[in-house]
C-alpha cells in the first residue's frame, strides 16, 4: 500500500498572505489533484497534473498556483489569502487520468486571521 | 447551477436499519458514478463505483444506476454506527478531447443511531 502525506495539517495565515501546502505520495501514481472542502459545498476541484510536468486548471484555480515538481509531489500555493477564509485543502492521486478511483491524504486546515 | 444533486442532505436511521442514499446528475455527459464515504475528520475514501444500468452489491452495500434519469442511489442495510459518515456522490463528465472529470456532490451526512 502507499500513503500521501500533506503539511503542514494545519495553516493559519494573515490577510493577503502567500501560502504554500505540500503534499507528496509514493503510490508511484501519475496523477495527482488538489481539491477544496468547504462546508456544505462539497469538494471542488482547483487544480490537477496528469502526469509529471503537466498542470491542468480545475474549476476553482483563480487565486491559486500550482506546482508539479516531480512525479510523487505536487505544490499548491493560495497567492493571496483572503480574510476569514477557512477550509480544508486535499491532495489526491490516481493511477492515471482515466482512473478515478482517487486516494486522499488527511488535509491541510487552513485558517486566515 | 449544480450539476450534481444528493439527496437527503442529511439523514438518521437506527442501527440495523435500512438507509438510502441519491444522487442525480443535471449533465447528460456523464458514463460513471463513484460513490465515497468520508468519516468525520477523515479524508474521503471510494466506497463503490457503478458504470453499468442496473444494481451492483458489495456485503451491506448496494448501489443502483438508472443511466436514463441519471440517477444513482445507495443503499445501506443492517446499518451501523460506524457507517455514520458524509457519503460522497462523484459522476464522471466526458468532455471529448476535454477530458474527463470527476465532479463531486456536496454529500448526505449519514447518522446510524445505536
Amino acid at each position: 500500500g502507499g500513503i500521501i502525506t500533506q503539511t503542514p495539517k494545519f495553516l493559519i495565515g494573515q490577510e493577503g498572505q502567500k501560502l504554500t501546502l505540500k503534499c507528496q505520495q509514493n503510490f508511484n501514481h501519475d496523477t495527482m489533484y488538489w481539491y477544496r472542502q468547504d462546508s456544505g459545498k462539497g469538494l471542488r476541484l482547483i487544480y490537477y497534473s496528469i502526469t509529471e510536468n503537466d498542470l491542468q486548471k480545475g474549476d476553482l484555480s483563480e487565486g491559486y498556483d500550482a506546482s508539479r515538481e516531480k512525479k510523487s509531489s505536487f505544490s499548491l500555493t493560495v497567492t493571496s489569502a483572503q480574510k476569514n477564509e477557512m477550509a480544508v485543502f486535499l491532495c489526491a492521486s490516481s493511477i492515471s487520468i482515466s482512473n478515478e478511483r482517487l486516494f486522499f491524504g488527511h488535509g491541510t486546515k487552513l485558517s486566515v486571521l | 447551477q449544480q450539476k450534481v444533486q444528493q439527496s437527503p442532505e442529511s439523514l438518521i436511521v437506527p442501527e440495523g436499519g435500512m438507509a438510502s442514499l441519491n444522487c442525480t446528475s443535471s449533465d447528460r455527459n456523464v458514463d460513471y458514478f463513484w460513490w465515497y464515504r468520508q468519516h468525520s475528520g477523515k479524508s474521503p475514501k471510494m466506497l463503490m463505483s457503478i458504470f453499468s444500468n442496473g444494481e451492483k452489491e458489495e456485503g451491506r452495500f448496494t448501489v443502483h444506476l438508472n443511466k436514463a434519469s441519471l440517477h444513482t442511489s445507495l443503499h445501506i442495510r443492517d446499518s451501523q454506527p460506524s457507517d455514520s459518515a458524509l457519503y460522497l456522490c462523484a459522476p464522471r463528465f466526458k468532455y471529448g478531447s476535454s477530458g474527463n472529470k470527476l465532479i463531486f456532490g456536496i454529500g448526505t451526512l449519514l447518522s446510524v443511531k445505536p
